[in-house]
């Protein structure tokens, strides 16, 4: 089984600056995919970002990018100019490759970015 | 509407009602998912569908039953519900199993 850990419950910065949340997780699949999902007060669940296990360039989505370390099994997430409208709670999850979908996305606790004007 | 949607948006319901949750999905694909949210836990997976066939049961409890008549409508019959169901109810979908999944603004549930 997959475990997937956040260790910043709660984290706040001033607008415009940047931050990176932490993401570690515990498996034993070579092939994988991970995640990085917002969910702002409207509880909507909106991807981030994607990164595939095998490919070893970082994946970026404008102001998003992430630090994939596959030896020390991190995942971190960096957002860069951080807007008010970063304020949300902010998912790490794994998705194996082999019959990944058939097992879902196994979630982490969250961390809450507060975005301060 | 594009996306996923999920009707209703909130619901509250006694513990003798049946009700049922229901999401629809315009992204053309092929496998739906339930997840569970509730407060201060990670997001559990329920059922997950592919091509209108269930291919995973997390060890629900009988009084969820889900349903997925096909590739675009998932829905979840809720029947004697204890007051520990309450939570989140987010469905999703993907493009194939193993594809990028994509989540519905969920219906926030409380039994009373």
């Amino acid at each position: 089984a997959q475990t997937v850990t956040q260790s910043q419950p709660e984290m706040s910065v001033q607008e415009a600056e940047t931050v990176t949340l932490s993401c570690t997780y515990d498996t034993s699949e070579n092939n994988y995919y991970l995640f990085w999902y917002k969910q702002p007060p409207s509880r909507q669940m909106i991807l981030v970002i994607r990164q595939e296990a095998y490919k070893q360039q970082n994946a970026t989505e404008n102001r998003f990018s992430v630090n994939f370390q596959k030896a020390a099994k991190s995942f971190s997430l960096k957002i860069s100019d951080s807007q008010l409208g970063d304020t949300a709670m902010y998912f790490c999850a794994f998705m194996k490759h082999e019959g990944g979908g058939a097992d879902g996305l196994t979630f982490g606790k969250g961390t809450h970015l507060i975005i301060q004007p | 509407e594009t996306g996923v949607t999920q009707t209703p948006r909130h619901l509250v319901m006694g513990m003798t009602n049946k009700k049922s949750l229901k999401c629809e999905q315009h992204l053309g694909h092929n496998a739906m998912y339930w997840y569970k949210q509730s407060a201060k836990k990670p997001l559990e997976l329920m059922f997950v569908y592919s091509l209108e066939e269930r291919v995973e049961n997390n060890s629900v409890p009988s009084r969820f039953s889900p349903e997925c008549p096909n590739s675009s409508h998932l829905f979840l019959h809720l029947h004697t519900l204890q007051p520990e169901d309450s939570a989140l109810y987010l469905c999703a979908s993907s493009q194939e199993l193993v594809e990028t999944q994509y989540f519905g603004p969920g219906t926030r549930l409380l039994v009373l």
